[in-house]
């Protein structure tokens, strides 16, 4: 069975610093899918980035971007000119690229979640 | 963009009730939708994954015949939770998966609170 791991509870950056998130999986899968999710105080969640197993190059969105070592099977999310709004608990996903009947495995498996506070 | 939509966003009832919760995806057909519960300054936990036309399929440790799950059509899943008690209040969430965009969009979560 897949796991996520998220080894960092709670991380604190100040205003318009970087900031890096680790995130850990561990999978016998060769093809699959990652995210990072962020929840917010209002409890909406809300996709930051994307990435597919198969690309080697690392997703990147304005000021979020990832490094994904998929030997390592690591896949840490760095957060670049911190911003007020980017408080939130940010969670690591991952998903099964197969499909069965019934859909089961398209599942997420959510890690345990990192609160970020931003300093200002 | 596509929307998922959860209704009610806040729900009060007393032990012993039922109560049901909607999950309506707004743009597109959601063949598969997935209930989670959260509990405070936890992650998400999966419960079910709601296939429609077909019974939902149960995570280890949670009852089916507390927690039903009914996806009757491709837009609609609902989640009623039977006799509810204390112990049942919590963050629900649900999410619904698009096939053609290949994307899990979550709707806004219901906060259940049984008195």
């Amino acid at each position: 069975a897949q796991t996520v791991t998220q080894s960092q509870p709670e991380m604190s950056v100040q205003e318009a610093e970087t900031v890096t998130l680790s995130c850990t999986y561990d999978t016998s899968e060769s093809d699959y899918y990652l995210f990072w999710y962020k929840q917010p105080p209002s409890r909406q969640m809300i996709l930051v980035i994307r990435q597919e197993a198969y690309k080697q190059q690392n997703a990147t969105e304005n000021r979020f971007s990832v490094n994904f070592q998929k030997a390592a099977k690591s896949f840490s999310l760095k957060i670049s000119d911190s911003q007020l709004g980017d408080a939130a608990m940010y969670f690591c996903a991952y998903r099964s690229s197969s499909y069965f009947y019934g859909g089961a495995t398209n599942k997420l498996i959510f890690g345990t979640g990192t609160l970020l506070a931003v300093q200002p | 963009g596509a929307v998922v939509s959860q209704h009610p966003s806040r729900v009060i009832c007393k032990s012993g009730t039922s109560v049901k919760i909607e999950c309506r995806s707004l743009d597109f057909q959601a063949t598969t939708m997935f209930w989670y519960r959260q509990f405070p300054k936890q992650s998400l936990m999966l419960m079910a994954t709601s296939n429609e036309g077909s019974k939902a399929t149960y995570e280890q440790g949670v009852e089916k015949d507390k927690f039903l799950i009914n996806h009757a059509s491709l837009t609609l899943s609902t989640l009623t939770v039977t006799s509810a008690h204390p112990e049942d209040s919590s963050f629900y969430i649900c999410s619904a998966r698009d096939r053609e965009r290949n994307t899990i969009y979550f709707g806004e979560g219901s906060w259940l609170t049984v008195v």
